[in-house]
């Protein structure tokens, strides 16, 4: 139990285009859902924190308007880089936390790998 | 600050061979650590997870401990196999209601023939 599938793997856009992610909890509601951005040989750093229902918990640096979250439901949350730019190429990975927490209650997805060109 | 700290960076073993992985965290109020795998291009699987009152468990080859009195966790593979090249990473979260994790920067292990 706790899947986290998260798609696409792989995304190659061009430099101003925009990027959808979706990160979908497939056998247990997540109350909340992390994204996070992975640099080569470093280790994730958090961007946002969402709530099903609620606007998303943006850290420190991290530009809300460009990098969009929705968490519409309790099984789907979805990151959206807006006109994306060579510098936004990196690994960003969701993580769900099922509801009513728990020591068990994070699942990470696959990954995303993001290449603007 | 809330941080956790792993050593090594990175280590090169022999297949067949041992190892073990070190972690040390500042993490204040301590619920429970974790110890992740994760795969090159892969998102982080979860190897083990200790709450405060737990000072060992196994997964396998994979056996962590923690000492919450001195904020230290380590990560023993034991006959260690190629499959096993990866980053581990060490994660803590904290009793509060953000339900961040914490990550260490992880050590990247690498296995040879």
């Amino acid at each position: 139990g706790a899947v986290v599938s998260q798609h696409p793997s792989r995304v190659i856009c061009k430099s101003g285009t925009s990027v959808k992610i979706e990160c979908r909890s497939l056998d247990f509601q997540a109350t909340t859902m992390f994204w996070y951005r992975q640099f080569p040989k470093k280790s994730l750093m958090l961007m946002a924190t969402s709530n099903e229902g609620s606007k998303a918990t943006y850290e420190q640096g991290v530009e809300k308007d460009k990098f969009l979250i929705n968490h519409a439901s309790l099984t789907l949350s979805t990151l959206t880089v807006t006109s994306a730019h060579p510098e936004d190429s990196s690994f960003y990975i969701c993580s769900a936390r099922k509801g009513g927490g728990g020591v068990y209650g994070y699942t990470f997805g696959s990954g995303t790998r993001l290449t603007v060109v | 600050k809330n941080q956790v700290e792993q050593s090594p960076q990175s280590l090169i073993i022999l297949e067949g061979k041992n190892c073990t992985l070190q972690c040390n965290y500042t993490v204040s109020p301590f619920s429970n650590l974790r110890w992740y795998k994760q795969d090159t291009g892969r998102g982080p699987v979860s190897l083990t997870i200790m709450t405060f009152s737990e000072n060992t468990k196994s997964n396998g080859r994979y056996t962590a401990t923690l000492d919450a009195d001195t904020k230290q966790s380590s990560l023993h593979i034991t006959a260690s196999q190629l499959s096993d090249s990866a980053s581990y990473i060490c994660v803590v979260s904290a009793t509060d209601s953000s339900y961040k994790l914490i990550f260490g920067s992880g050590t990247r292990l690498l296995v040879r023939p």
